[in-house]
């Protein structure tokens, strides 16, 4: 089956952590996109990535890190810089940036 | 910024009725998709309906149905017979453009009354 793989689905980690999210397709999609999602927010980008070894920062990519050296893998870092890092985490892939976004099933990140 | 309003954050439907969530934006382009996803509680995004901008008929995807009014900039999206399934946020979603992306908006949060 074809689909949008996240992991871990719970994730918690100590203030002043690293922590690296997990985003994986297997669509043959060119461009990936993390969003972050807290209550009443929406969906704000963080970061997105057209091709492979490129990427663009969004709205809120401060205290967040990303690489794009494989087509079907975007890894998130939420740095220890992330003054507020605890919310839901989307990871999406599309052809192109115009086109439909498929989500996968989200990531939830607690900081102890 | 190109922006996206959704004035209605919470809204309220009899089953097997009919309501309309609203969606007003700023972009921009002029041949562009726009989208509505739905967010159930389990919290997977999922894509209810699709439209091209550069196409006059308003989609319909079974029971969902928009109303693009291209010149106002609004994508309102209708839900027919409404079901306790319909029950979720509901986003709106046009391309942004010259931001690269899709913008979402805030969300209407659908509740469904037996």
């Amino acid at each position: 089956d074809g689909g949008i793989t996240q992991s871990p689905k719970y994730l918690f980690r100590k203030e002043g952590q690293n922590v690296t999210l997990s985003c994986e397709q297997n669509l043959n999609h060119d461009a990936m996109y993390w969003y972050r999602q807290d209550p009443g927010q929406g969906l704000r980008l963080i970061y997105y990535s057209q091709i492979v070894n490129d990427f663009q920062k969004g709205d809120i990519a401060e205290g967040y890190s990303v690489s794009r050296e494989k087509k079907e893998s975007f890894p998130l870092t939420v740095t220890s810089a992330q003054k507020n890092p605890t919310a839901f985490y989307l990871c999406a892939s599309s052809m192109g940036l115009a086109d439909e976004q498929f989500f996968g099933p989200g990531t939830r990140l607690t900081v102890l | 910024a190109q922006t996206v309003t959704q004035s209605q954050p919470e809204m309220s439907v009899q089953e097997a009725e009919t309501v309309t969530l609203s969606c007003t934006y700023d972009t921009s382009e002029s041949d562009y998709y726009l989208f509505w996803y739905k967010q159930p509680p389990s919290r997977q995004m999922i894509l209810v309906i699709r439209q091209e901008a550069y196409k006059q008929q308003n989609a319909t995807e079974n029971r969902f149905s928009v109303n693009f009014q291209k010149a106002a900039k609004s994508f309102s999206l209708k839900i027919s017979d409404s079901q306790l399934g319909d029950a979720a946020m509901y986003f709106c979603a046009p391309y942004g453009g010259s931001q690269g992306n899709l913008i979402f908006g805030k969300g209407t949060k659908l509740s469904v009354k037996p």
